[in-house]
């Protein structure tokens, strides 16, 4: 079955560390995006791609980098720069103009 | 600056009656919006949408209301079942015409509680 993946499901980090969340499609898809939500508000826009080897800053970039070497992969890392990393992070990649993103089931990302 | 609004954080309907769920925007110029619905640590899953050249789309049980005038959109669902509790986000699709659909601008979400 065609899909995104996440992984690993559930990450913890100490703090001042870099760490990668990983983002894998097999839809064929040319756009992938990352969100994040924290609790209480509604998915906000990091950073997202539409072609290979090119990226634009979202609306909350600040703290992130990504890379987009393949069209199946599109990781996020969080670096140490992120003041409040700790969040529920997805990664989507756009489908269908009527049906907006498809979204994988998400990375909690814990820093402590 | 939130473009999208949802103010209600939470709603309690019965079962078999009808829930509404309520979306507000600031920006005339978004043309195209969605509706979320997810569940806990889970991404969210497209529930249906409409363009801005309608002012209602329906699909099953579920169906959208867009007053641009307002500003306003409304999801209605009829008639409301357990399964559906969840959280359901509105989202307006900014880059809709240039084809960057992925783009969304999320309000915050209202839980839907469904008592049997």
């Amino acid at each position: 079955d065609g899909g995104i993946t996440q992984s690993p499901k559930y990450l913890f980090r100490k703090e001042g560390q870099n760490v990668t969340l990983s983002c894998e499609q097999n839809l064929n898809h040319d756009a992938m995006y990352w969100y994040r939500q924290d609790p209480g508000q509604g998915l906000r826009l990091i950073y997202y791609s539409q072609i290979v080897n090119d990226f634009q800053k979202g609306d909350i970039a600040e703290g992130y980098s990504v890379s987009r070497e393949k069209k199946e992969s599109f990781p996020l890392t969080v670096t140490s720069a992120q003041k409040n990393p700790t969040a529920f992070y997805l990664c989507a990649s756009s489908w269908d103009a009527k049906k907006g993103a498809f979204f994988g089931q998400g990375t909690r990302l814990t820093v402590v | 600056d939130q473009q999208v609004k949802q103010n209600s954080p939470s709603l309690s309907v019965q079962e078999g009656r009808i829930s509404i769920l309520n979306c507000d925007y600031t920006n005339s110029m978004f043309d195209y919006f969605l509706w979320y619905k997810k569940y806990p640590a889970e991404g969210p899953t497209f529930l249906i949408s409409i363009s801005s050249i309608k002012d209602k789309n329906e699909d099953g049980r579920f169906t959208v209301f867009l007053n641009k005038s307002a500003k306003h959109l409304s999801l209605h669902i009829v008639p409301s079942q357990p399964g559906d509790s969840a959280v359901y986000f509105c989202a307006a699709s900014p880059d809709y015409g240039s084809g960057n659909t992925g783009k969304l601008i999320f309000g915050q979400g209202t839980t839907l509680q469904v008592k049997p």
